[in-house]
C-alpha cells in the first residue's frame, strides 16, 4: 500500500523564523519520488521542490529545502526567513512505480508579522 | 510555458443531474488527473490518464466517468450530482516519467442545489 500523512494539521510562525513541515511516506517502490507542492489562498497549486528517492543530498530550491530521511520515510520541508506569503496549505505528495501520484492531506501554514 | 485551462469555472446543477467538466493543457504532457478537493481537504483522485485514450480510475472513482480523446483535453461526467459531492475538482497534467512534477488547473467550483 502507498500513502503520505501529514501530521501537522497546522502550524504558526513569526516571519523571518525558520518552519519544517513534516511528511511520512509509504511505499514497497524502490524508486520513487517525492513532492511540496503550496495551495494558495486563491486556490492555485504550485510545486515547490522535489526528492529523488536515489539520491542522498537533500534538494534546495531558493529557501526551500528538504529533510529527507529514507530509513524513516520521511520527507520534511524546511522554510528558512519565512515571509507573509508563505502562509499557505503544503502538500506532501509521492509518485511510486505508476503514475498515480499519492498526497497528504495538507499542512496549514500562517505566518506572522 | 504551458497553461491548465478548466472549463466552467463555477458549475451549479440540480441533485440528480449530469455534469460535465472540461480541462484543456497546452504542455503537450502525456498523463492528466482529475482530482476533488472538499472545503479544507486534501486532494482525492478521481480519475488519471496516461495517454489519449487511456483512463485508469482513482479512489473515488464511484459516480463519475471520464473521458480522454485527445492528448490535450480531459473531461469529467458526474453521473448523477449529489449534495455530498460540492467541492472543488482540480485538474492536473505532467509529463512521462517518474521525476516530472504536476501543474495544476485553477479548478472547477460544483455547487448541487
Amino acid at each position: 500500500a502507498q500513502k503520505v500523512t501529514q501530521t501537522q494539521t497546522s502550524i504558526s510562525v513569526m516571519e523571518k523564523t525558520t518552519v519544517t513541515m513534516d511528511c511520512v511516506y509509504e511505499t514497497q517502490d524502490s524508486s520513487y519520488f517525492l513532492f511540496w507542492y503550496k495551495q494558495t489562498a486563491s486556490g492555485e497549486i504550485v510545486f515547490l521542490i522535489r526528492q529523488d528517492s536515489y539520491k542522498k543530498e537533500n534538494a534546495t530550491v531558493g529557501h526551500y529545502s528538504l529533510n529527507f530521511q529514507k530509513p524513516k520515510s520521511s520527507i520534511g520541508l524546511i522554510i528558512t526567513a519565512t515571509q507573509i506569503e508563505d502562509s499557505a496549505v503544503y502538500f506532501c505528495a509521492m509518485r511510486g512505480n505508476n503514475n498515480r501520484i499519492f498526497f497528504g492531506d495538507g499542512t496549514q501554514l500562517v505566518v506572522k508579522p | 510555458g504551458g497553461i491548465i485551462t478548466q472549463t466552467p469555472k463555477f458549475l451549479i446543477g440540480q441533485e440528480g443531474q449530469k455534469l460535465t467538466l472540461k480541462c484543456q493543457q497546452n504542455f503537450n504532457h502525456d498523463t492528466m488527473y482529475w482530482y476533488r478537493q472538499d472545503s479544507g481537504k486534501g486532494l482525492r483522485l478521481i480519475y488519471y490518464s496516461i495517454t489519449e485514450n487511456d483512463l485508469q480510475k482513482g479512489d473515488l472513482s464511484e459516480g463519475y466517468d471520464a473521458s480522454r480523446e485527445k492528448k490535450s483535453s480531459f473531461s469529467l461526467t458526474v453521473t448523477s450530482a449529489q449534495k455530498n459531492e460540492m467541492a472543488v475538482f482540480l485538474c492536473a497534467s505532467r509529463d512521462w516519467g517518474g521525476a516530472y512534477e504536476q501543474y495544476f488547473g485553477p479548478g472547477t467550483r460544483l455547487t448541487v442545489l
